[in-house]
């Protein structure tokens, strides 16, 4: 079975400092790997995506993720933090195309300080 | 605005009362999703249609839950003699392989 395991409930970093938001999963079989992001009072959105492709992927709002099999991680990062990332975002991991195996982390909450 | 419209946002009902949630997409997608999502955890499986066909239900869906999506565009999700463990967020999500834009919820509350 897959599952994803989001490692800390809650981050908090200084606008401008560096993102880390991490992400291991566990499959039998190559994965697909996505990150969502929730806003406060508002509903999920797609973030970004890794599909098999290149092992970099770039989303939204200047983040990527990075999948890393001898690791089995895909941590999000984002160079500069700006104020409006404040958000939960989820790790969720497939192992074939189609949402009924979509599993998701428990999410992480960003905090970013002024 | 996220492309989908979630009605009511949030619902009180009393434990044996049947409730019935909207989802309403924006524009036009295949695809539609959905959810369920409680405190501290991500959002669990329920079901998803492929234009108004149902293709898959999680087991989460017991047989007092039933979804439709009638002409291929706004879906309902019905719940039957609500349970205390029914109380969550219930989300609706369109796109393509994969859920792309969730809506706000509804909230499900169980008195």
């Amino acid at each position: 079975a897959q599952s994803v395991t989001q490692l800390g409930s809650h981050v908090s970093v200084s606008e401008g400092a560096l993102v880390l938001l991490r992400c291991n999963y566990s499959s039998s079989v190559p994965p697909y790997l996505f990150w969502y992001v929730q806003y406060p009072n508002q509903g999920l959105q797609l973030l970004l995506k890794y599909t098999s492709a290149a092992t970099l992927v770039k989303g939204i709002n200047g983040f990527e993720a990075e999948f890393k099999k001898s690791e089995t991680s895909f941590h999000l990062t984002k160079p500069s933090a700006h104020m409006s990332d404040a958000a939960e975002y989820f790790c969720a991991v497939s192992v074939w195309a189609g949402a009924n195996n979509l599993f998701f982390g428990t999410g992480t909450r960003l905090t970013v300080i002024p | 605005d996220t492309g989908v419209s979630q009605n009511p946002r949030h619902k009180i009902t009393k434990r044996g009362q049947n409730v019935t949630f909207r989802c309403d997409p924006i524009s036009e997608h295949n695809r539609l999703y959905w959810y369920r999502q409680t405190l501290g955890q991500g959002p669990e499986f329920l079901t998803y249609f492929q234009n108004e066909a149902q293709l898959e239900k999680s087991r989460l869906l017991s047989d007092r839950f039933s979804a439709e999506r009638p002409k291929g565009s706004f879906s309902t999700l019905e719940i039957q003699r609500t349970e205390q463990g029914d109380s969550a967020m219930y989300l609706c999500a369109v796109g393509g392989e994969w859920p792309q834009h969730f809506g706000d919820g509804t909230r499900l509350s169980i008195l």
